[in-house]
């Protein structure tokens, strides 16, 4: 099956500071999501987003299908961002998780 | 945009009871529907996946099964739970070209 690797496993930022979060797979994908669990365990949609640009506020992904890779910005980062970033993709009827980024954002 | 169901929130069962995890689905028809585990750490285990009532695929052979009655409903059973199914239990659901969305998960403590 398609394969989902995250980096980097684990971040630790100050306040206000931005970051960067890689998803790289190994085949084609129908779709590619990103969501952020948050510390009781819920998956919060973050972006669908199997190629392009999309920003929301303070977060913005870009999916490059042709190269297999995906990126989650962050910018001025707070302390309610931390928790579980993972991405995830869509083969067919498959729905493959990468291993996620822990962020961890101190004040 | 699709509200996943699923109950209960925590469930504390003995080794060796029965289990049975619910999800329903609301806003969307013929959906495809995931049951996950999360166990300590952070990794996301797909455990099955149903493409219609009836349809179950397994990802892993393990001591669970999983069910769909109805197109919109999707169930996650033991007969008996072992120490090893303790565990956070997600269903998710996506419909064709949409984004996958969760319910809010069952955390599950075998003791």
């Amino acid at each position: 099956g398609i394969q989902v690797e995250q980096s980097p496993p684990d971040l630790i930022l100050q306040e206000g500071a931005n970051s960067t979060l890689r998803c790289n797979f190994s085949d084609s994908v129908n779709n590619l999501q990103w969501f952020h669990q948050n510390p009781w365990g819920q998956l919060i949609n973050l972006f669908y987003i199997p190629s392009g640009t999309k920003q929301n506020g303070r977060l913005s992904a870009t999916t490059v299908a042709t190269e297999r890779y995906s990126l989650l910005y962050i910018s001025s980062s707070q302390t309610t961002d931390s928790g579980v970033y993972f991405c995830a993709v869509r083969e067919y009827s498959t729905l493959t998780f990468g291993k996620g980024t822990m962020l961890l954002v101190s004040p | 945009s699709q509200t996943i169901h699923q109950w209960p929130a925590t469930l504390v069962q003995p080794v060796g009871s029965p289990l049975s995890l619910e999800c329903t689905v609301e806003g969307t028809s013929n959906p495809n529907l995931y049951w996950y585990r999360q166990a300590a750490g952070r990794g996301l285990q797909l455990l099955f996946y149903s493409v219609g009532i009836g349809q179950i695929s397994s990802e892993v052979p393990q001591n669970l099964s999983a069910s769909r009655p109805q197109d919109r409903q999707f169930i996650l059973s033991s007969k008996k739970l072992l120490l090893s199914d303790s565990g956070f239990y997600l269903c998710a659901s996506t419909a064709p070209n949409t984004e996958a969305f969760f319910g809010q998960g069952t955390r599950l403590t075998v003791v």
